[in-house]
């Protein structure tokens, strides 16, 4: 069965730090992963999604994610947070080539201090 | 392009009672996805929707159940509501002629509150 542990229910960093939201994925078969987020009162947006292809994924807003399968994770990073980037951080995985329903994590809050 | 809309936006519910939520998939996209997100939790997947049937189901009771249109629309029935049901309430369209991963595309969701 596929799940997604994610590392810290809330996170805080500074404006223009280095922004690491952790995540590790368990599957039975080679997974398609995401990140989404979501801001308040809103639904979710992808930030972006591996699927198989580089290990390093870029998306939207300046994050990016590496695939690592020898640790099952996929951490999300930003160089340099922006206070517009405070909002919750969702990991999610599918199983590939089986089916299309999502398993999300927890998700992680990240607040942007001035 | 208008993308995944939801109706109503907030809804307030008695126990027990039944309720209907509806949602539009983006334009092009064929297939629908709900998902209930309990408060400081993820989305958790209820069903799935494709060609007017379930394709797929989360471990939700029979009490959920939905339905999809021939326009590709669809809607989420809960009955006897209980409290534990207050959640925001997503769909999420996609394409399944597109192939995987089939990039999901969310709603603003559906604020439910039940008392």
């Amino acid at each position: 069965a596929q799940s997604v542990t994610q590392l810290g229910s809330h996170v805080s960093v500074s404006e223009g730090a280095l922004v690491l939201l952790r995540c590790n994925y368990s599957s039975s078969v080679p997974p398609y992963l995401f990140w989404y987020v979501q801001y308040p009162n809103q639904g979710l947006q992808l930030l972006l999604k591996y699927t198989s292809a580089a290990t390093l994924v870029k998306g939207i807003n300046g994050f990016e994610a590496e695939f690592k399968k020898s640790e099952t994770s996929f951490h999300l990073t930003k160089p340099s947070a922006h206070m517009r980037d405070a909002a919750e951080y969702f990991c999610a995985v599918s199983e590939m080539n089986r089916d299309d329903k999502i398993i999300f994590g927890k998700g992680t809050r990240l607040h942007i201090l001035p | 392009d208008a993308g995944v809309t939801q109706s109503p936006t907030h809804l307030i519910k008695t126990r027990g009672q039944q309720v209907t939520l509806r949602c539009s998939p983006k334009s092009g996209h064929d297939t629908v996805s709900w998902y209930q997100q309990a408060l400081g939790q993820g989305p958790q997947f209820i069903f799935q929707y494709y060609e007017e049937e379930e394709r797929q189901r989360g471990n939700f009771p029979d009490r959920f159940s939905g339905h999809q249109f021939p326009n590709y629309s669809s809607e989420l029935n809960v009955n006897a509501l209980l409290l534990g049901d207050s959640a925001l309430y997503l769909c999420a369209s996609s394409h399944k002629a597109g192939g995987p991963p089939y990039e999901q595309y969310f709603g603003p969701g559906t604020r439910l509150t039940v008392t």
